[in-house]
């Protein structure tokens, strides 16, 4: 089975702008959450969504946004970046049949902001 | 508040030492318990994870792991090192119905050939 995928890898861009990244699950996950990871506040979670919907949300602020789509692919959207939000963010997908249950991650998108 | 503490941010050991890294959280309910290594450059994979049952679990390449419910604790071990294991080791935690994991600072293991 081919693992999650993450596009772009890398990215750069300027404050103010806005930026979309995506992921693919493992085939068969119906699940996807997306971590911010930083060498100062380390792994932070930022949303699941499970079936198109929401179901739980970090502690971010509201330009940080995401949605999943009907073949469990997902999407993240930071607007009006800031120099804080250079980071990796990483994809992990799991399959959500039951409360004991695995995340696989991702490569991860580095963000760079300048 | 749900946490999770790792002791040693970074840990230098020699090939064939024994190593133990801690972690300790704090979460209310049954929890999972997951140990995850970051090698350089490559993405996050898991080592071993703690469900129920047998509360030593073994994972990949050697590595195992102790759950001790009374001490909220589920340190990683290792018999003997080795130059591969230089890497970043993370240890987290979710719950039944919550899967949001919550992460420790992780450790920076480096092994000295």
């Amino acid at each position: 089975k081919a693992g999650v995928t993450q596009t772009p890898r890398y990215l750069i861009k300027t404050r103010g702008q806005q930026v979309t990244l995506s992921c693919s699950p493992i085939s068969g996950h119906r699940s996807v959450s997306w971590y911010q990871q930083t060498p100062g506040q380390g792994l932070q979670f930022l949303f699941e969504y499970f079936s198109e919907t929401q179901r739980n949300k970090g502690n971010f602020p509201g330009r940080f946004s995401g949605r999943q789509f009907s073949n469990s692919r997902s999407e993240m959207n930071v607007s009006t970046l800031e120099l804080g939000d250079s980071a990796l963010y990483l994809c992990a997908s799991q399959t959500q049949l039951a409360g004991t249950d695995t995340q696989y991650f991702g490569p991860g998108t580095r963000l760079t902001v300048l | 508040a749900q946490s999770v503490s790792q002791h040693n941010h970074h840990v230098i050991l020699s090939e064939a030492a024994s190593l133990e890294l801690g972690c300790n959280y704090s979460y209310g309910g049954t929890v999972n318990l997951f140990w995850y290594v970051q090698y350089p450059g490559q993405h996050l994979q898991l080592l071993l994870k703690y469900f129920s049952g047998d509360p030593l679990v073994k994972g990949i390449k050697g590595f195992e792991a102790e759950f001790i419910k009374s001490k909220f604790s589920f340190n990683l071990r290792k018999p003997s090192v080795q130059w591969s294991d230089t890497a970043e080791y993370f240890c987290a935690v979710n719950g039944r119905s919550n899967y949001q994991l919550i992460w420790g600072a992780g450790t920076k293991l480096i092994i000295k050939p």
